[in-house]
Order: structure tokens, then C-alpha cells, then sequence
């Protein structure tokens, strides 16, 4: 069985300033790694994918995030946010083996971005 | 990739009555899913849809609350059935094949129930 584990529910942050969201997952199998983000009354739409190679992987709207094996962990950053990153951001893992991109998600972080 | 479409977009229903959800994705797929996301909530997986077979249902959701039917691989229903207002949630649909290398999701379903 799969968990993810998000540490922040909610991030406060000015316009221009980096981030950072914290994941952290548990599983007994090889997983794939997720960020994806839902604007206010939108979908959910993919930020970036771990699945292999580097462990830096660089996603859409500058975002990046980082798979550290040995901590369990996928954080999310990015080193400059604007207002229109603020939405909710969700961390998830799918199994390797047999999971057709089966996503068991962290509960969710709130970006706000002040100006 | 895959588009997904889902609808009704969203809908407000009467305590005891049931609504059924569609989704069709514009390639053959084989597995499809069932999401609820509760209000201020994240995303939970109801089920698992298998073309041919009966849908697989994940701890704390079952059948006869949500029946799923998935005639062909570009089709699904999900059927929310005897409605309280614990069921006000956002259902979304999604697809990910072997083939692919992440999932796709539909635009959701807001579903108020009064």
C-alpha cells in the first residue's frame, strides 16, 4: 500500500519569493512520482513527473521538484512565484508494477501568494 | 495523451434521488477511474473500471452506492444513487494506460445534493 504525506496544508507567500511544498510518501513497491495543480473551479493538471533518471525533474510554469529516494521525499519548488501561482497543489504516486497510473494523492497544499 | 469529457459539468439534486456521470475519452483505454474529491478535500479513488468486467471498488465505497458500468474502452458511467448531502463532492473521471506515462483527468462533476 501506498501514502503520501503532505507536510504543509496551507503556504503563505510573497509574489517574487521561492517556495517550497513538502511531500513525503511511503510504499512497500517502486512508485512514480506526481505534482499536479488545480486552480480555483478548474481540473487538476499535471506539473511535472518522476518516473525515471535525473532526480531533478523540471515541470510547467517553472516549477521543479526534486526525488530523494533515501527520505522518501518529492518536494516542489520554485524560486520565484507570481499571483497567478496561487491554487492547490497535490503530491501523488502511482505503483510501477500494474498500476495503469492508479494516483493515490496527499491531502493537499494551499499556495497563496500575496502581492 | 488522452482528452477526457465529462458531464454533466455540474448539478444540483434532491436527498434520495441518484445521478449518473459520464465519461468518454477520445482513445481506447483500458483502465478507467473514479475520483471524489469532498470540499477542501484531496482526491480519493472510488473505483477502478475494467472494460468486460465489474469495476473494483477501493475500502470504504461500494457497489451498490456507486455502480459503475464500462460498456467499451472509451466509456464509463458512474452512478451516485440514494444522494444525501454527504455526497456534495466533486467526481472526477481519469485514464492511464500502460502507454502512458501519467494519468488524465476530466474537467469533474460539482455535484450539490439538498
Amino acid at each position: 500500500a501506498q501514502s503520501v504525506t503532505q507536510l504543509d496544508s496551507q503556504v503563505p507567500v510573497f509574489e517574487e519569493a521561492p517556495v517550497e511544498l513538502r511531500c513525503n510518501y511511503s510504499s512497500s513497491v517502486s512508485v512514480y512520482l506526481f505534482w499536479y495543480v488545480q486552480y480555483p473551479n478548474q481540473g487538476l493538471q499535471l506539473l511535472l513527473k518522476y518516473l525515471s533518471g535525473s532526480t531533478l525533474v523540471k515541470g510547467i510554469n517553472g516549477f521543479e521538484a526534486e526525488f530523494n529516494k533515501s527520505q522518501t521525499s518529492f518536494h516542489l519548488r520554485k524560486p520565484s512565484v507570481h499571483i497567478s501561482d496561487t491554487a492547490e497543489y497535490f503530491c501523488a504516486v502511482s505503483p510501477r508494477s500494474g498500476g495503469y497510473n492508479k494516483l493515490i494523492f496527499g491531502a493537499g497544499t494551499r499556495l497563496a501568494v500575496h502581492p | 495523451s488522452a482528452v477526457i469529457s465529462q458531464k454533466p459539468s455540474r448539478d444540483i439534486c434532491q436527498r434520495g434521488t441518484s445521478l449518473t456521470i459520464q465519461c468518454q475519452v477520445d482513445s481506447q483505454v483500458t483502465m478507467m477511474f473514479w475520483y471524489r474529491q469532498q470540499p477542501g478535500q484531496s482526491l480519493t479513488l472510488i473505483a477502478t473500471a475494467n472494460q468486460g468486467s465489474e469495476a473494483t471498488y477501493e475500502s470504504g465505497f461500494v457497489i451498490d452506492k456507486f455502480p459503475i458500468s464500462r460498456p467499451n474502452l472509451t466509456f464509463s458511467t458512474l452512478t451516485v444513487s440514494n444522494m444525501s448531502p454527504e455526497d456534495s463532492s466533486i467526481y472526477l473521471c481519469s485514464v492511464g494506460d500502460r502507454g502512458f506515462n501519467e494519468a488524465f483527468f476530466g474537467q469533474g462533476t460539482r455535484l450539490t445534493v439538498v
